[in-house]
């Protein structure tokens, strides 16, 4: 079954990085899977699609402090000289056949 | 730049049934699938199911099987996702969203 694991929370400091993981389920590793955010009382943000192998592409106006990479199973969102508009909840989503799976999201806190 | 535009709020009984709609700009309509996604309050995104603008086909969640149904009007670029038998627990904001954009979200009360 292809599912999508988010650990619910991360906190960082202001100007420091944080990176987010994801973890595809066992026998999906190769699967691609795309960030998300969503800034409190707002709807969701597209990121960035990123591929197994580390290779992103980022939607329009995402600035270069997003970043991500791959290793195996797990999926991250770098995100660097973190901003006070940064805190939001962080989703990855991935695509079986004709449907979306998402993972729980992280709630990320900047200090 | 691709735009996705949704309908206002509602807000419904128990037992009705609610209409979405979701207008699609600055792209080939009929080129890219649509899904629909909500999200109840203080929870996380739910898949609800999928259309092709091109043909009309559709799949749904598991979950909404029987409850949803999803159509699409090409000669306006509008998907609409219309959810029946409400419940309480069918509050929640309403989202269209295609490969790399969301549409601003419609909130769906459900409330006697």
């Amino acid at each position: 079954q292809l599912v999508l694991t988010q650990s619910p929370s991360a906190s960082a400091s202001l100007g420091a990085s944080v990176k987010l993981t994801c973890t595809l389920s066992s026998g999906h590793s190769s699967y691609a899977i795309a960030w998300h955010q969503q800034q409190p009382e707002k709807g969701p943000r597209y990121l960035m699609k990123l591929n197994s192998d580390g290779s992103h592409s980022k939607g329009d106006g995402i600035p270069d402090r997003f970043s991500g990479s791959s290793s195996g199973a797990e999926r991250y969102l770098t995100i660097s000289s973190l901003q006070s508009e940064d805190e939001a909840d962080y989703y990855c989503q991935t695509w079986g056949t004709g449907l979306w799976v998402f993972g729980g999201g992280t709630k990320l806190t900047v200090l | 730049q691709v735009q996705l535009v949704q309908s206002g709020a509602e807000v419904k009984k128990p037992g009705a049934s609610v209409k979405v709609s979701c207008k699609a700009s600055g792209y080939t309509f009929t080129s890219y699938y649509m899904h629909w996604v909500r999200q109840a309050p203080g929870q996380g995104l739910e898949w609800m199911g999928i259309i092709n603008p091109s043909g009309g086909s559709t799949s749904y969640a598991q979950k909404f099987q029987g409850r949803v149904t999803m159509t699409r009007d090409t000669s306006t670029s509008t998907v609409y996702m219309e959810l029946s038998s409400l419940r309480s627990e069918d509050t929640a904001v309403y989202y269209c969203a295609r490969d790399n954009s969301w549409g601003q979200g419609t909130l769906v009360t459900v409330s006697s």
